[in-house]
């Protein structure tokens, strides 16, 4: 069984700049999340995706968007960075419903810095 | 507004000091308090679900327990190995979590 796997582990981009962060889920999940975890904080709820909806969205502007893929993998997308968006995002798959449909199973993040 | 607050933020044991690390949490609509131990560099890992008060879960040195305001994490005899940071949170509704800041937790051989 394969666990959440994100890409990339790391990246710098400046300020104005987009960037795409990619994530597979864990085998049988059919539920994705992000997150944002700043230094020394505790992960912040992004948004997250349900059979390619969004059924769900955190405090988080719209330049923060999303996607999901019919193989249940996704993409968090962020347009006109600023330096408040360095951070780690963290990639959570989940079962939809059915036992275990709380659990969160993460991947290891993207480490995010904004120049 | 929905809040999970935890403490210490930092935790500093000797190994075989037992200790307890304390989560309050504010969420309406509470569908599950979580904890979660996240080593450097890598994503948080699944420790515990409650869903009442008076429940308790053991995992090794572990305990976790929950009231209607606050739940703790009791750490027995803890080991080096131990040493992590453990978040809480708790889940609003049918998507949303709630995390705390977090409780690093160092233990000394």
């Amino acid at each position: 069984e394969t666990g959440v796997t994100q890409s990339p582990t790391h990246l710098i981009k400046t300020r104005g700049q987009q960037v795409t962060l990619r994530c597979s889920s864990q085998s049988g999940h059919n539920t994705v999340s992000w997150y944002q975890q700043a230094l020394g904080q505790g992960p912040q709820f992004i948004f997250q995706y349900y059979r390619e909806e969004e059924n769900g969205r955190g405090n988080f502007p719209p330049r923060f968007s999303g996607l999901q893929f019919p193989n249940y993998s996704s993409e968090l997308n962020v347009n006109a960075l600023e330096l408040d968006d360095s951070a780690l995002y963290l990639c959570a798959s989940s079962l939809g419903e059915g036992p275990g449909a709380n659990v969160l199973t993460f991947g290891a993040g993207s480490r995010l810095t904004v120049l | 507004e929905d809040q999970v607050t935890q403490s210490p933020e930092a935790l500093r044991l000797q190994e075989g000091e037992s200790s307890s690390l304390n989560c309050s949490y504010t969420v309406s609509g509470l569908r599950g308090l979580f904890w979660y131990r996240q080593d450097p560099g890598k994503g948080p890992e699944f420790l515990f679900t409650l869903y009442s008060a008076g429940e308790e879960k053991e995992k090794e040195r572990l305990k976790a327990t929950l009231t209607k305001k606050e739940s703790f994490l009791h750490i027995t005899a803890p080991k080096p190995e131990d040493s992590a940071t453990y978040l809480c949170a708790g889940k609003s509704g049918t998507y949303k979590y709630i995390f705390g800041t977090g409780t690093r937790l160092k233990v000394l051989a």
